[in-house]
């Protein structure tokens, strides 16, 4: 299957500190890319749909101006936390969908585990 | 917004038993029903879906059976193995037609040597 890419897969920041998270779609293009966090023991919630050269799209709750967003490119698509704060503390993961036939599925990376001292 | 209901939370099988984890969905508009299994630290990774034109689809050990008039759907993994322990996800699109999922609130499954 096709592979997404996040880096980092884990960091430690200060509080007060910003944060970019990068996720790449390594062998295929997409046009749209979904951003998630998870808490332990939690489902995925879903943040926020990327879509290469516009805005993001939010979830209701999800500070836009916290979390920023940027699809620059059709495999690439960058997660900023500014101004994190422990509470920030979750794991990140990103979602991509393949241009190209409706096959409904989504390809997830492995997750960037962000701590927030 | 729609919700994905799924049972159980947890999930304890001995080895070559069959692990069953039930969802229910709301929005009769879904038209994918996905299953992901996830491992602690990792991303989720797609283990089988299916449309709601088929009532089953079985995939090796894995089994989706799918009830419209219910609007349920359950996986079955046979012959269950350790190496399943997992977190299993249900999910179904918030929009049909999009990729846009909801996730159900995942089961922990452990089978036991």
């Amino acid at each position: 299957g096709a592979v997404v890419s996040q880096h980092p897969s884990w960091v430690i920041c200060k509080s007060g500190t910003s944060v970019k998270i990068e996720c790449r779609s390594l062998d295929f293009q997409a046009t749209t890319m979904f951003w998630y966090r998870q808490f332990p023991k939690q489902s995925l919630m879903l943040m926020a749909t990327s879509n290469e050269g516009s805005k993001a799209t939010y979830e209701q709750g999800v500070e836009k101006d916290k979390f920023l967003i940027n699809h620059a490119s059709l495999t690439l698509s960058t997660l900023t936390v500014t101004s994190a704060h422990p509470e920030d503390s979750s794991f990140y993961i990103c979602s991509a969908r393949q241009l190209g036939p409706n096959t409904g599925e989504l390809f997830f990376g492995e997750g960037s585990r962000l701590t927030v001292l | 917004q729609q919700q994905v209901k799924q049972s159980p939370q947890s999930l304890i099988v001995q080895k070559g038993g069959i692990s069953i984890i039930n969802c229910a969905y709301e929005n009769t508009a879904f038209d994918y029903f996905p299953w992901y299994q996830q491992f602690p630290g990792k991303g989720p990774a797609l283990l089988i879906a299916i449309r709601p034109d088929v009532s089953e689809k079985k995939e090796g050990r894995f089994t989706i059976s799918f009830n419209k008039s219910a609007k349920q759907f359950s996986l079955h993994i046979m012959d269950s193995q350790p190496g399943d322990s997992a977190t299993y996800f249900c999910a179904a699109p918030a929009t049909s037609g999009t990729y846009k999922y909801i996730f159900g609130t995942g089961t922990r499954l452990k089978v036991l040597a």
